[in-house]
């Protein structure tokens, strides 16, 4: 079936740094990609909708030049946490709707962040 | 977005049946009911959806009320696989919005073998 993968699934940087976590649709085109973000016992937030070739659009709250998102390719979707600290350290998951496969979301399998 | 609200955690027996319930009383006509899963430490996984009626997949079965304002997912045999979050999520199909899911709290699956 549809894959979303994820990379790396585990990062561990360093307070100030950015770290750069990629999506990507494996057998399908995503014109739309979605990040979210979830802390420990919670459940998954949406943080901003990834589109190709555009602009994306932040939730409310999301500090849009804190994470930076590109959409430069239909199966790549980037997300990068600029000057990172402690409290960015979270799972984050992006996701994808399949069209070809009766529109399906597919979820990546996370990244887990950890700033120190 | 409609809302959905569901127990906070369920226990069962292993290869006993799980029923999850769903309540979303402000559902429009134009919403479809999907379910996900989420096992410890992985993204959300598609198990089912419908609209109207009944329906069955390999995953699991969905029961939806006849006014569609509740609906509960079962699984048919439990086993220590299926421990993990399920969402009951609306989905309006209608455009690109509706790729956005948004995830209420789920209900945690506790599995005992």
């Amino acid at each position: 079936g549809a894959v979303v993968s994820q990379h790396p699934s585990r990062v561990i940087c360093k307070s100030g740094t950015s770290v750069k976590i990629e999506c990507r649709s494996l057998d399908f085109q995503a014109t739309t990609m979605f990040w979210y973000r979830q802390f420990p016992k919670q459940s998954l937030m949406l943080m901003a909708t990834s589109n190709e070739g555009s602009k994306a659009t932040y939730e409310q709250g999301v500090e849009k030049d804190k994470f930076l998102i590109n959409h430069a390719s239909l199966t790549l979707s980037t997300l990068t946490v600029t000057s990172a600290h402690p409290e960015d350290s979270s799972f984050y998951i992006c996701s994808a709707a399949a069209r070809d496969v009766g529109n399906t979301i597919y979820f990546g399998e996370g990244s887990w962040l950890t700033v120190v | 977005d409609a809302k959905t609200t569901q127990p906070n955690s369920m226990e069962s027996n292993e290869e006993e049946p799980v029923h999850l319930p769903c309540n979303h009383s402000t559902i429009s006509g134009t919403d479809y009911i999907h379910w996900y899963r989420q096992l410890p430490s992985q993204g959300p996984e598609y198990v089912i959806h419908g609209l109207t009626s009944n329906v069955n997949n390999r995953m699991a079965s969905l029961a939806i009320a006849e006014d569609r304002k509740s609906s509960t997912l079962i699984l048919h045999r439990a086993t220590l696989r299926d421990a993990a979050v399920y969402y009951c999520i609306l989905r309006d199909v209608r455009g690109a919005a509706g790729n956005k899911l948004t995830f209420g709290g789920g209900t945690r699956v506790l599995v005992k073998p």
